[in-house]
């Protein structure tokens, strides 16, 4: 595509529900990344992947986060027993592998819990 | 780890003045140094980066500045115009760009008075 699709571009969930966030990245990027995002704030770092695999979740915050990349494209990032602390923009990123430079970002999901 | 600092938080100016934005970091080990650019509801864009083999790089009134002694870097934007208003981020990388995450600066709300 033409650029990096993030899927709902809102979502109000309740306190405790389950949240499934979707991005598609630019196509032919092998690298992709998922960041939040608080008010104010510069984006976090939440997970990297190169192809399938997650080659650095370091930023994950807790068990309740997870993400997957089944086909080295999509990805869909899961939040378990959502807290009101979840509450942010969560943006993500794909880029060239080897070095190319620069992330594209996507206009990210706000999460909102209630 | 690595920790980026950014300042100012807002910065307030006429348009046709110049603006500069600047940022520490701290691991001497980052390589890779880019500029983001967000405005209201959209994710970031980068706009420049520069590299540490790099001193200094420019794209038309964009130009990024890198002192790797005092480990820091610095946005200039020359004969700004109302369209460059938005929050601006740097960031710093280890990894080069285009594998491993960036570390984000908190960002700066440049206004430009018409």
């Amino acid at each position: 595509g033409a650029g990096v699709s993030q899927t709902p571009s809102n979502k109000v969930t309740e306190k405790g529900k389950y949240v499934e966030l979707r991005c598609d990245p630019i196509s032919g990027h092998t690298a992709l990344y998922w960041y939040r995002q608080s008010l104010g704030q510069g984006p976090e770092f939440l997970i990297y992947f190169q192809g399938t695999g997650a080659a650095d979740d370091s930023g994950l915050p807790n068990d309740r986060f997870f993400a997957v990349r089944p086909e080295g494209s999509v990805s869909t990032l899961k939040i378990q027993r959502t807290e009101r602390g979840d509450s942010a923009v969560y943006l993500c990123a794909s880029s060239y592998d080897g070095g190319a430079g620069g992330y594209t970002f996507g206009s990210g999901t706000r999460l909102t819990v209630v | 780890g690595e920790n980026v600092e950014q300042h100012p938080s807002t910065l307030s100016v006429q348009e046709g003045d110049s603006a500069v934005i600047k940022c520490t970091y701290s691991d001497s080990a980052s390589n890779y140094f880019p500029w983001y650019k967000q405005e209201l509801g959209k994710g970031p864009q980068l706009i420049i980066d520069i590299r540490s083999n790099v001193g200094e790089k420019k794209d038309q009134r964009i130009a990024v500045t890198l002192n790797k002694t005092a480990k820091h870097f610095s946005l200039h934007i020359t004969e700004t115009q109302p369209e460059d208003s938005a929050v601006y981020f740097c960031a710093a990388s280890i990894s080069g760009g285009s594998q491993g995450n960036l570390i984000f600066g908190k960002g700066t709300k440049l206004s430009v008075k018409p």
